[in-house]
């Protein structure tokens, strides 16, 4: 079946920019993650989607970053005014009901370069 | 709260050598554990997991991992190294309480010398 996917792939955007970035879970998915990860770095968690209710945004690094999931599928990852620490790879993982052990399966990611 | 660190962050080997990725972890409360393989320009891919079940978890590519609660460790192996497993290991942690998210190490890179 099909598996996590995102959209772009890669994206390069001049400082000040806004980008948008996609993310299709796996059909059925109830949870869905956004992490960045950035060069030589581990994942880190930025928000957390149960359903269209985004539970958990902690990890978001500024109000720069927003994310949302209007209809409880597809969720797009929005950076306002993009700055150069933004570079990074941003993942999405989604898995039938997060409750700790249930397995989170991973996008491609998006390159993002901001310049 | 839940950590992981991996020690060395690369690690080569010859083929057909074992393979020992290490990760130890940091959790208040019984973790669940997790090893993901990430290859160049792809997704993480689940390895094995450990959810409190048998203490040695076998995963997929013939990969395991043993739970020492006594050592706090995860460490990853693998009897004999090919060619394609070289990619980039992470080593991840959650909770029973339902933290809303794994918790990643750093990666380790592996390297297989022909």
């Amino acid at each position: 079946g099909a598996g996590v996917s995102q959209s772009p792939r890669y994206k390069v955007a001049k400082r000040g920019q806004d980008v948008a970035l996609r993310c299709d879970p796996i059909s059925g998915h109830v949870s869905l993650f956004w992490y960045q990860q950035a060069l030589g770095q581990g994942p880190e968690f930025l928000t957390y989607f149960q359903n269209e209710a985004q539970l958990d945004k902690s990890g978001l690094p500024s109000d720069r970053f927003f994310a949302e999931r209007p209809e409880g599928s597809v969720s797009t990852l929005k950076i306002q005014r993009t700055q150069q620490e933004d570079s990074a790879v941003y993942l999405c993982a989604s898995s039938l009901l997060w409750d700790g052990q249930e397995t989170q399966y991973f996008g491609p990611g998006t390159r993002l370069l901001v310049l | 709260a839940q950590s992981v660190t991996q020690l060395g962050s690369h690690v080569s080997v010859s083929e057909g050598a074992l393979v020992l990725l290490r990760c130890n972890y940091s959790s208040s409360v019984p973790p669940y554990l997790f090893w993901y393989v990430q290859y160049p320009n792809q997704g993480l891919q689940l390895l094995l997991k450990y959810t409190s079940a048998a203490t040695l978890v076998k995963g997929i590519n013939g990969f395991e991992a043993e739970f020492k609660k006594s050592e706090t460790s995860f460490h990853l192996t693998k009897p004999s190294a090919h060619m394609s497993d070289a990619a980039e290991y992470f080593c991840a942690v959650s909770d029973r309480d339902g933290a809303n998210n794994l918790f990643f190490g750093t990666g380790t890179r592996l390297t297989v010398i022909p």
